[in-house]
């Protein structure tokens, strides 16, 4: 199956600072890749929808502010959590698919630890 | 909106039983419903996807079926390993948005 990739998979940062976070598509080209937050026993939830070329879609409720999301080629989306704060502590997942209906490939998931 | 619900939300059995996990959504108006894995800590495994058009997709134990009128789906997993403990989440891929929309997953143990 395809191969999605995402770094760091785990990050501890000052409250205030920035964090990036990299999902890379390794053996084929997405041109829309997904960011999702999971909290500890809960299910993923849709942060954003990243298109390549143009500006994320948010889903409500998300501050775009906070999380930027730069989806600059075909195989790379960053999601940089912006001014950190302890309650944006997380796992962060993304995914992309081959197809729009195909199936959906996650990547490893980054854990964010602000103290 | 779209809502999915899983039942359990946690299964303990021991090694060597079947076992069927069940998964339900609002909106039947779906592309697919995809399974995944999640080991704690970890990404998510794809394991099986059905096509709205389909009933039914294997792979190796597991079998997942889908009944789109009634808004169901279950995951069959014959022959259960401990190493098969982990969280197991559905998701629905909506027709209109294609957004995956998970449910909350069942926690699944299996003990030797």
């Amino acid at each position: 199956g395809a191969v999605v990739s995402q770094h760091p998979s785990w990050v501890i940062c000052k409250s205030g600072t920035s964090v990036k976070i990299e999902c890379r598509s390794l053996d084929f080209q997405a041109t829309t890749m997904f960011w999702y937050r999971q909290f500890p026993k809960q299910s993923l939830m849709l942060m954003a929808t990243s298109n390549e070329g143009s500006k994320a879609t948010y889903e409500q409720g998300v501050e775009k502010d906070k999380f930027l999301i730069n989806h600059a080629s075909l195989t790379l989306s960053t999601l940089t959590v912006t001014s950190a704060h302890p309650e944006d502590s997380s796992f962060y997942i993304c995914s992309a698919r081959v197809s729009a209906g195909g199936r959906a490939f996650f990547g490893q998931g980054t854990r964010l630890t602000v103290v | 909106k779209q809502e999915v619900t899983q039942i359990p939300a946690a299964l303990s059995v021991p090694e060597g039983e079947n076992l069927v996990l069940n998964c339900s959504f609002t909106d039947s108006a779906i592309y697919n419903l995809q399974w995944f894995r999640q080991d704690p800590g970890k990404g998510l495994t794809s394991l099986l996807l059905i096509q709205s058009s389909q009933r039914e997709q294997t792979s190796g134990r597991l079998n997942a079926s889908l009944d789109k009128s009634s808004g169901r789906s279950t995951l069959y997993i014959a022959a259960s390993q401990p190493g098969d403990s982990a969280t197991y989440l559905c998701a629905a891929l909506m027709d209109s948005s294609y957004k995956l929309i998970f449910g909350s997953g069942t926690r699944l143990l299996v003990r030797p």
